[in-house]
C-alpha cells in the first residue's frame, strides 16, 4: 500500500542546534517533494521544493535532501530558534501530477 | 502572506446541512486545489480545478463538489454534512509557470454538530 510517514512524536531540541526531520514514503514515484511549515490553526506555508533529480536544496538555514533509492527526504534547520517551533509537513506528488499527498507532520519545539 | 484568501474563517453547521466555502486565488494563478485537514493529520487532497474544469479528485464522495469561476475564485460545496466532516478546509493555488509550487490560504474551520 502507499504510505508517507513522518515522525508522529514531537521533536524537542535546544536553541542553536540543528533539527532534522524525516519523511519516508512507500509505493510512490514522486517527481517533486515539498516541505511546509504549519502553525496551529493556520494554513501550511511553503518552504522548499526538491525535484526527483536533485539530491539537495538549500535556502538560508534550511536544507532538504532527497534520496529516491531510500525513498526518503530529510529536512534540516540549522541554528534553530524558538520561532522555528511549528509543525512541519512533507508532501509529494505522485508521478508529476501536481496533486500532493501529505504526511501527518512532525511537531518541532525549539527550547530557549 | 500568500495572497490566497478564504471565507468564512469559522463555521458551525448541523448534520445533514449543506455548506459552501470560498477561496480567492493568488493573482495570476489558474489552478486551485482543495484539501481537508482533520485535527492532528496532514491535509488530504479533495480535488483540483484548472481553468474551471475539474482536474483530478481524491478519495472523497460525490457530496463534495466544487466550482472554479472565470476570475479563478472557487467554491467547495459539501452536501449532507456528517460529523466527520468537521475539519480545517484549505485551498491552495498555483500558476501555469510554476505548477509544482502551491500557496495555501488560511483555511476555514468547519464544525459539524
Amino acid at each position: 500500500s502507499q504510505k508517507i510517514e513522518q515522525n508522529s512524536e514531537a521533536l524537542n531540541i535546544q536553541e542553536g542546534k540543528t533539527a532534522t526531520l524525516t519523511c519516508n514514503y512507500t509505493n510512490y514515484s514522486p517527481a517533486y517533494l515539498q516541505w511546509y511549515r504549519q502553525d496551529p490553526g493556520r494554513g501550511p506555508v511553503f518552504l522548499l521544493l526538491i525535484r526527483e533529480n536533485e539530491k539537495e536544496k538549500r535556502k538560508e538555514r534550511l536544507k532538504v535532501t532527497f534520496d529516491t533509492t531510500l525513498k526518503q527526504s530529510l529536512f534540516h534547520i540549522t541554528a534553530s530558534q524558538p520561532a522555528d517551533s511549528a509543525t512541519y509537513l512533507c508532501a509529494l506528488d505522485n508521478s508529476g501530477t501536481y496533486k500532493y499527498i501529505f504526511g501527518t507532520g512532525t511537531r518541532l519545539k525549539v527550547l530557549a | 502572506e500568500t495572497g490566497v484568501t478564504q471565507s468564512p474563517t469559522h463555521l458551525i453547521k448541523t448534520r445533514g446541512q449543506q455548506v459552501t466555502l470560498r477561496c480567492s486565488s493568488q493573482s495570476g494563478h489558474n489552478t486551485v486545489s482543495w484539501y481537508q485537514q482533520a485535527l492532528g493529520q496532514g491535509p488530504q487532497f479533495i480535488f483540483q480545478y484548472y481553468r474551471e474544469e475539474e482536474n483530478g479528485r481524491g478519495n472523497f464522495p460525490p457530496r463534495f463538489s466544487g466550482l472554479q469561476f472565470p476570475n479563478y475564485s472557487s467554491e467547495l460545496n459539501v452536501n449532507a454534512l456528517e460529523l466527520d466532516d468537521s475539519a480545517l478546509y484549505l485551498c491552495a493555488s498555483s500558476s501555469d509557470d510554476r505548477e509544482e509550487t502551491q500557496y495555501f490560504g488560511p483555511g476555514t474551520r468547519l464544525l459539524v454538530l
